[in-house]
């Protein structure tokens, strides 16, 4: 089975400043890598698919990057809504797929 | 819209069964693989099944596979999960997802709490 390791746990980020999460896999995924936004009490968000793509309706702040086993997903100027749990997650062995165990991002 | 339903959710004593349901809308509900998804009280998402549009294929990760069994009945736009043998450690909001293979998982139902407790 292939671990997705995100990183750092928590990020701790002032409003309008860039954020960068990180998310690496135990092997290469091939670019099959989904990012998604979780506030409490609500429904994870898709924000971005295939490492790169933003999903519809997804402001263009939100950017995401990377290759083989290494992806990035950045917040180029939070905004005060944006403060959330942000998960990756890989689907190269479609349908199974696995998920990091988050990163959380909380106002400095 | 679309929009994916869960319930059937519930308080259930170690050992029980529970199925759960969800009703789909505002979509092609056979054209599309649907999953289950579980998120354990302050922990992380799991999956926890998927079914191939026509009902050909189900997989499951070894954490339930024998235990939960995914279907669905596209005559009635509804994807099930019945779920035997349950432990303390199934419990969790249980969510309904549409999968786009490639694209992600675009819809995501609100959830519905399953509680194992004795």
């Amino acid at each position: 089975e292939i671990v997705l390791t995100q990183s750092p746990a928590t990020l701790s980020v002032s409003p309008g400043e860039r954020a960068t999460l990180s998310c690496r896999a135990s092997q290469s995924v091939s670019g099959s890598v989904a990012w998604y936004q979780q506030k409490p009490g609500q429904a994870p968000r898709l924000l971005i698919f295939g490492a790169s793509f933003r999903s519809t309706g997804i402001p263009a702040r939100f950017s995401g990057s990377g290759s083989e086993t290494d992806y990035t997903l950045t917040i180029s100027s939070l905004q005060s809504e944006d403060f959330a749990v942000y998960y990756c997650q890989h689907y190269n062995n479609w349908p199974r797929t696995t998920f990091g165990q988050g990163t959380t991002v909380e106002s400095k | 819209e679309v929009q994916l339903v869960e319930s059937g959710g519930g308080l259930v004593k170690p050992g029980g069964s529970l199925k759960l349901s969800c009703a789909a809308s505002g979509f092609n509900f056979s054209t599309y693989s649907m999953n289950w998804v579980r998120q354990a009280p302050g922990k992380g998402l799991e999956w926890v099944s998927s079914i191939s549009s026509r009902s050909t294929y189900m997989h499951y990760p070894d954490s339930v596979k024998g235990r939960f069994t995914i279907s669905r009945d596209n005559a009635k736009n509804s994807l099930y999960l019945q779920m035997d043998s349950l432990t303390v450690e199934d419990t969790a909001v249980y969510y309904c997802v549409r999968d786009t293979q490639f694209l992600g998982y675009d819809y995501w139902g609100q959830g519905i709490l399953v509680t194992v407790s004795s």
